[in-house]
């Protein structure tokens, strides 16, 4: 069975600091990693995914298949960037759809 | 507003009973979501329809079923709930079956079970 853990409940950084926000998984096939965000009094949304290779607002994910990690990062972390972030997996094949999530990270950036 | 809709808002029941949460996904999107977030569990897959089949499923409770109907909305049944069974029900919704396509998520229904 897949497992997501994200090890920080909450992170605190100082707007202009970098900021990175840890997600290991455990998975024996190839999975696909997705970051999801939470803003305050918002619904839940894709931030990035990795087959994607993108940069969303400034946030970037490497898939280290070694480490087993998908971590999140960002050079400048802004006040706006404060939310609660979720990283979740997808097995593949005849898991169509279904995620598995992390615990998730709320992440306070400090002005 | 084209986005996934959930009702009620807000459930407050009683153990043992039955309740039905709605949602209507996104228009032109076919496979429906449902997951549960509790305190304890954090947010945790139910069920995937896509047009009308079951598609995918998580460690969904023997008492709880789901359906998608022909106009695409979806409907999760709870029933024999239990104190345990109180938290956020959120419904989501994609384009499509496959894990690369965005879920787009609903703004959730809050169930207390007393």
């Amino acid at each position: 069975a897949q497992r997501v853990t994200q090890p920080e409940k909450l992170l605190s950084v100082f707007k202009g600091a970098p900021v990175e926000l840890k997600c290991n998984y455990s998975y024996s096939g190839s999975p696909e990693l997705f970051w999801y965000v939470q803003y305050s009094r918002q619904r839940l949304q894709l931030l990035l995914r990795h087959i994607s290779r993108e940069s969303i607002k400034g946030f970037t994910a490497d898939l280290n298949k070694g480490e087993t990690s998908f971590h999140l990062k960002k050079p400048f972390a802004q006040e706006e960037d404060s939310a609660m972030y979720y990283c979740a997996l997808n097995a593949g094949g005849t898991s169509y759809g279904k995620l598995t999530f992390g615990q998730g990270t709320i992440l306070t950036v400090h002005p | 507003d084209s986005g996934v809709t959930q009702t009620p808002k807000h459930l407050i029941t009683a153990t043992g009973q039955r309740v039905t949460l709605r949602c209507s996904p996104r228009s032109g999107d076919l496979s429906v979501y449902w997951y549960q977030q509790s305190l304890d569990q954090g947010l945790q897959f139910l069920i995937q329809y896509y047009n009308g089949e079951e598609r995918a499923k998580g460690n969904i409770l023997e008492r709880f079923s789901a359906q998608q109907f022909p106009d695409l909305h979806s409907e999760l049944n709870l029933s024999s709930l239990e104190l345990g069974d109180s938290a956020l029900y959120f419904c989501a919704s994609s384009v499509g079956l496959a894990s690369y396509n965005e879920q787009f998520f609903g703004p959730g229904t809050r169930l207390t079970v007393l």
